[in-house]
């Protein structure tokens, strides 16, 4: 079955410092993957999303490049800020895109 | 509503009690999820409705858990018997029929957070 694999936290970084994230997956033919952000105290919601290889997702100055030859799509910020301290879960449709599984989720704190 | 709700936001029970947590979609969102997130974990999921039919039962952990949906809108997922490892935020999420498939896009709610005693 299909699984998202992504780093554990948190991650603690300083105000604009450079954010990486990653994200490994494991699916049959061809999902469509996504960034969802859940900050405290509220639901989670999409941030960005990439359907097919080669894509890139952009959102609020974050990034991630659908890479189908190393089944990746790490998410990158050039300058986090305070307000993006929230946890980032990466995850991927099945093929009938009926629904989306979840990686575990990776806490970002950032300091200012 | 303007957003997916959830009631209650928190429940606390003994064990071997029943709980009914309840989702009101966004309205016109004819799919509705559930999920499951334990403590320091991911986002499990429970099932999946289109309309009132419930296509995709593959995630509920056991008998002891039920959904249901009527009128294309709200949604009640009930755990009977609850054990302490049912103890968990309830997540639930609404979207477009089709819209899955080319957005992505789920509406969450704030959760339901169950802590069985």
């Amino acid at each position: 079955g299909n699984s998202v694999t992504q780093m554990e936290g948190p991650v603690t970084l300083s105000e604009e410092a450079f954010l990486t994230i990653n994200c490994t997956y494991t699916a049959t033919g061809y999902p469509s993957l996504f960034w969802y952000v859940q900050y405290p105290g509220e639901g989670l919601q999409l941030l960005l999303k990439a359907t097919k290889a080669d894509d890139k997702g952009s959102n609020k100055g974050f990034e991630a490049t659908y890479r189908k030859e190393t089944t990746s799509f790490h998410l990158e910020k050039g300058s986090v800020q305070v307000s993006d301290s929230a946890v980032y879960f990466c995850a991927l449709t099945d093929n009938a895109g009926n629904m989306l599984t979840f990686g575990g989720g990776t806490r970002l704190m950032v300091k200012p | 509503g303007a957003g997916v709700s959830q009631s209650p936001s928190n429940k606390v029970t003994e064990k071997g009690k029943d709980v009914e947590l309840r989702c009101d979609p966004i309205s016109g969102h004819t799919a509705l999820y559930w999920y499951r997130q334990r403590l320091g974990q991911g986002l499990e999921f429970l099932i999946y409705f289109q309309g009132n039919s419930a296509p995709d039962k593959s995630g509920l952990p056991s008998d002891r858990f039920s959904a249901e949906r009527t009128g294309e809108s709200v949604s009640t997922l009930t755990i009977q018997r609850t054990q302490q490892e049912d103890s968990a935020v309830y997540l639930c999420a609404s979207s477009l029929a089709t819209g899955l498939a080319r957005t992505g896009e789920l509406f969450f709610g704030e959760g339901s957070r169950l802590t069985v005693l």
